[in-house]
């Protein structure tokens, strides 16, 4: 079975930092890329981050690029999301998030497993 | 970007009625459509891929239709379980995913 579990939310005053992890589970992490996805309170979803399997190309929403950094560690089968200069709209849950497999195929663009999420508050 | 619309934003059906949901995106996006369920406290739920597939344990009652920008998720009887906030999803500009702005389903 599929599991995604984050951690690392919290309070934090803007400006400062927070480093967010996924701990995967169920099935061959390595192979597959990974999102970060985050909902505002009250709020819709948005799409923050992706990284491709092996980790060589990363990307961002224009809302967070040069300030919050998606990494990976296959070994451990962990996702990060370090983030830097926090705002207070940055304020969310954030899940990770996995493109949906069925018997035959995988579907990139998908997200068909999703974590609980993880609080991040921005505020002094 | 491809911003992608949503409506109604609240819709209020009776149980055992049919619901139908409308979104659409501001350029094609082929069939690479999503369709996902919230319920409060909960990640989301994939319901709906490639614009009309069902994902694993979808009931049969929910469908998607719709190409290019204009998309449609039924929902054929509602159930109690179905109200719930409903969004939708391109991902034919992978990776830049965007989402619509959800639809809420609520019991009239």
């Amino acid at each position: 079975e599929v599991q995604l579990v984050e951690s690392g939310g919290g309070l934090v005053k803007p400006g400062g930092s927070l480093r967010l992890s996924c701990a995967a589970s169920g099935f061959s992490f390595s192979t597959f890329g990974m999102n970060w996805v985050r909902q505002a309170p009250g709020k819709g979803l948005e799409w923050v981050s992706s990284i491709t399997s092996s980790g060589s190309n990363k990307y961002y929403a224009d809302s967070v690029k040069g300030r919050f950094t998606i990494s990976r560690d296959n070994a451990k089968s962990s996702l990060y999301l370090q983030m830097d200069s926090l705002r207070a709209e940055d304020t969310a849950v954030f899940y990770c998030a996995r493109e949906y497999c069925d018997t035959n195929n995988c579907y990139v663009g998908t997200l068909g497993y999703w974590g609980q999420g993880t609080r991040v508050t921005v505020s002094s | 970007e491809i911003v992608m619309t949503q409506s109604p934003a609240t819709l209020s059906v009776s149980p055992g009625e049919r619901a139908t949901l409308s979104c659409r995106a501001s350029q094609s996006v082929s069939y690479n459509l999503a369709w996902y369920q919230q319920k409060p406290g909960q990640a989301p739920r994939l319901l709906i891929y490639g614009t009309s597939t069902r994902a694993t344990g979808i009931p049969a009652r929910f469908s998607g239709s719709g190409s290019g920008t204009e998309f449609t998720l039924t929902i054929s009887s509602l159930q109690s379980e179905d109200f719930a906030i409903y969004y939708c999803q391109q991902y034919n500009n992978w990776p830049q995913y965007t989402f619509g702005q959800g639809t809420k389903l609520e019991i009239k």
